[in-house]
């Protein structure tokens, strides 16, 4: 069965406003990962997850992973339409060397 | 410092036909992964190869099978087609002793089987 949750599936957003990305395991998660895949291209590594609670940024894009290791979200400030593009995380199991994609958010930026 | 290359871009199959797609990883990279992306769809695991074995594998049936050479090149085998195989197939190689181990996606192997 599923085994990563992504939420929501789309999200259209004016240029300027925000935008999040939530992703959700059933099982607790040794890392998160999150991609950005543009139309007709593929997926491009953004970040890495590893440490409980753990809070990175970079520039407008911030990304959490959960106290429980179960859950990650991703958030731009002040989109562009640059941004725009399909945005998938990515848990790997303990135990299990292999990642399970969740089934993405795709983002479009209206300029 | 070439990226991740696949070949061939696309293809085109029939039922019950068999395919062969190839994978050349970024360069200094020994992991190569194979994913299935069906429209719409994230990425879903098909196997992984390290050291020429297949280490990990997902829930794909035997009629998914590959190869990884010394040069750390891969393959990707599908037997039997089915209509329901038509997807977009990545590689990804990673660097397997690396603290991150971020995945390089290649351009992918658009297959429609008709």
């Amino acid at each position: 069965g599923q085994q990563v949750m992504q939420i929501p599936q789309y999200q259209h957003v004016q240029e300027g406003e925000d935008f999040t990305t939530y992703c959700n395991s059933s099982t607790t998660l040794s890392n998160i990962q999150w991609y950005k895949q543009r139309p007709g291209g593929h997926p491009v590594f953004l970040i890495q997850l590893v440490k409980s609670g753990e809070v990175k940024k970079q520039k407008r894009l911030t990304f959490q992973f959960g106290e429980a290791k179960k859950n990650s979200s991703l958030h731009i400030t002040a989109t562009q339409t640059t941004d725009v593009g399909t945005y998938f995380c990515a848990g790997l199991m303990y135990n299990f060397n292999k990642f399970y994609f969740g089934s993405g958010t795709k983002l479009n930026v209206k300029p | 410092d070439a990226g991740v290359t696949q070949s061939p871009t696309h293809l085109i199959k029939t039922r019950g036909q068999q395919v062969t797609l190839r994978c050349s990883p970024k360069s200094g990279h020994d992991t190569v992964s194979w994913y299935q992306q069906a429209l719409g769809q994230g990425p879903q695991f098909i196997f992984q190869y390290y050291e020429e074995e297949e280490r990990q594998r997902g829930n794909f049936p035997d009629r998914f099978s590959g190869h990884q050479f010394p040069n750390y090149s891969s393959e990707l085998n599908v037997n039997a087609l089915l209509l329901g195989d038509s997807a977009l197939y990545l590689c990804a190689s990673s660097l397997r002793l690396a603290g991150v181990n971020e995945q390089f996606f290649g351009p992918g192997t658009r297959l429609t089987v008709l």
